[in-house]
């Protein structure tokens, strides 16, 4: 149990489909991340929410949407992903200045 | 920019072989330096880290220290086992950054330990 829990573990979709991530900590922590992590491809950072708010949106696709509605909730809404899109997405959590609690990840396949 | 190297995996050891795995970094000012370790399946956990040069970082027998003449950050371990096989990954922090969470991450080494 990492403090971090992600939902759900696997998820298959299709170009068209809509789905959400879910990503949920219980550590007292108030930031929260995705990270895209692909094969042989360093993680890449997606999205910083501070105190539920958007600091920093690394030039994602729109067909990425984040939302934070508190301190303890994160969620990452896809519509109309391309197949390139397929990755492992971590969530993670921490205090300011304090390392990452990264939670297990959800593996998309878009097919 | 930020940016990280690692030596290219995978490595391959016996067990109790002794372990390194290189890390370079470039970065400006006084970055803080991290190594995460990810076991199959699961998401990435924090290993050891450092703050500053020439600190070392050390946890679960596994020690690195923060080199700032060769802008260095190498992890070792004396003897491994089955149980260290995973993806590590080395990473940094802007310096003077509010926040661990902006991370640059290297692309991971893959290590596999045999009985």
């Amino acid at each position: 149990e990492t403090g971090v829990t992600q939902t759900p573990r696997h998820l298959v979709m299709g170009m068209t489909n809509k789905k959400s991530l879910k990503c949920e900590q219980h550590l007292g922590h108030n930031a929260m991340y995705w990270y895209k992590q692909s094969a042989k491809k360093p993680l890449e950072l997606m999205f910083v929410y501070s105190l539920e708010e958007r600091v920093e949106n690394n030039s994602v696709p729109s067909r990425f949407s984040p939302e934070c509605p508190n301190s303890s909730h994160l969620f990452l809404h896809l519509h109309t992903l391309q197949p390139e899109d397929s990755a492992l997405y971590l969530c993670a959590s921490s205090l300011q200045d304090s390392p990452l609690h990264f939670g297990n990840g959800t593996r998309l396949t878009v097919t | 920019g930020n940016s990280v190297t690692q030596m290219e995996g995978p490595v391959t050891l016996s067990e109790e072989a002794f372990l390194t795995i290189n890390c370079t970094y470039t970065a400006t000012g006084y970055p803080s330096l991290f190594w995460y370790v990810q076991y199959p399946g699961e998401g990435l956990q924090l290993l050891l880290k450092a703050t500053k040069a020439d600190d070392k970082g050390s946890n679960k027998g596994f020690e690195a220290t923060y080199r700032k003449e060769t802008t260095s950050f190498h992890l070792e371990k004396g003897s491994v086992q089955v149980s260290d096989s995973a993806v590590y990954f080395c990473a940094l922090s802007d310096a003077g950054g509010t926040s661990y969470g902006k991370l640059t991450f290297g692309q991971g080494t893959i290590l596999t330990v045999h009985p």
